[in-house]
C-alpha cells in the first residue's frame, strides 16, 4: 500500500530555514493523478494546510505563508520537499506529508493518506 | 478564508451512543467537504469526503451530511476505537482551511 514518510531535523534555529522530504513508497509519483501536499499543526492546536505539489512541478500555497514557502519533487527519488524560511518559534509544529486524488486541478475529495508526521521545533 | 466552525469543541459519550459533530462553513462550499479522525500522537484519518461518501475500510457507523453551509458527521454507535479528535476540511477553495476539531471523550 502506498506510505509517506516525513524526514529533517527536529529542530531548527530561529532565522533558519525549515527543510522537510516526504518520502513515498507504494506508489510513483511521477505516474500523475495526486496532489501531494504539506499540512501542520501546531502543539495542541488544529490542522493548517501549507501547500501542495503536482508532479510537473506545479504548486499551490497558502497565502499566509506563500513569501515563506517552497514546495519542490523529485520524481527520480520519489519524493517531494518542503523549505519554509526565516522561521521563528510560531513555526513550531507537527508537519505532516499527505496525498490528495486530482481533481480539476483540487483535492476535493480530501487527503486520503498521510506520513507519521514529524515535530520540528525552533528554538536557538 | 473560508472559516470552519466545528460544534461541540468536545463531547462526552458512551460506547453504544449516538454522536453528532456539525461543521459550519462561513461560505458556500458545494459538497467539498472531508472529515478526519486524528487519534493522540497520530496523523489525522480520512473518513468521508464529499460531505457524504465513506472513505475506503471506513465502517458503516460513520455517515456524512451536508444542509447548505451545516455538514454533520454521525456515527451511530459509538465503539471504544472511536474515541478521538475529529475535524473537518473544506476542499471548495483555496487556501483548504480546516475546523478546530471536536474531542468525543468517554463519559
Amino acid at each position: 500500500q502506498v506510505q509517506l514518510q516525513e524526514s529533517g531535523p527536529g529542530l531548527v534555529k530561529p532565522s533558519q530555514t525549515l527543510s522537510l522530504t516526504c518520502t513515498v513508497s507504494g506508489a510513483s509519483i511521477s505516474s500523475g493523478g495526486y496532489y501531494w501536499s504539506w499540512i501542520r499543526q501546531h502543539p495542541g492546536k488544529g490542522l493548517e494546510w501549507i501547500g501542495y505539489i503536482y508532479y510537473s512541478g506545479s504548486t499551490y500555497y497558502n497565502p499566509s505563508l506563500k513569501s515563506r514557502v517552497t514546495i519542490s519533487v523529485d520524481t527520480s527519488k520519489n519524493q517531494f520537499s518542503l523549505k519554509l524560511s526565516s522561521v521563528t518559534a510560531a513555526d513550531t509544529a507537527v508537519y505532516y506529508c499527505a496525498r490528495c486524488p486530482r481533481s480539476g486541478g483540487t483535492c476535493k475529495y480530501g487527503m486520503d493518506v498521510w506520513g507519521q508526521g514529524t515535530t520540528v521545533t525552533v528554538s536557538s | 478564508d473560508i472559516q470552519m466552525t466545528q460544534s461541540p469543541s468536545s463531547v462526552s459519550a458512551s460506547v453504544g451512543d449516538r454522536v453528532t459533530i456539525t461543521c459550519r462553513a462561513s461560505q458556500g462550499i458545494s459538497s467539498w467537504l472531508a472529515w478526519y479522525q486524528q487519534k493522540p500522537g497520530k496523523a489525522p484519518k480520512l473518513l468521508i469526503y464529499a460531505a457524504s461518501s465513506l472513505q475506503s475500510g471506513v465502517p458503516s457507523r460513520f455517515s456524512g451530511s451536508e444542509s447548505g453551509t451545516d455538514f454533520t458527521l454521525t456515527i451511530s454507535s459509538l465503539q471504544p476505537e472511536d474515541f478521538a479528535t475529529y475535524y473537518c476540511q473544506q476542499a471548495n477553495s483555496f487556501p483548504y482551511t480546516f475546523g478546530q476539531g471536536t474531542k468525543v471523550e468517554i463519559k
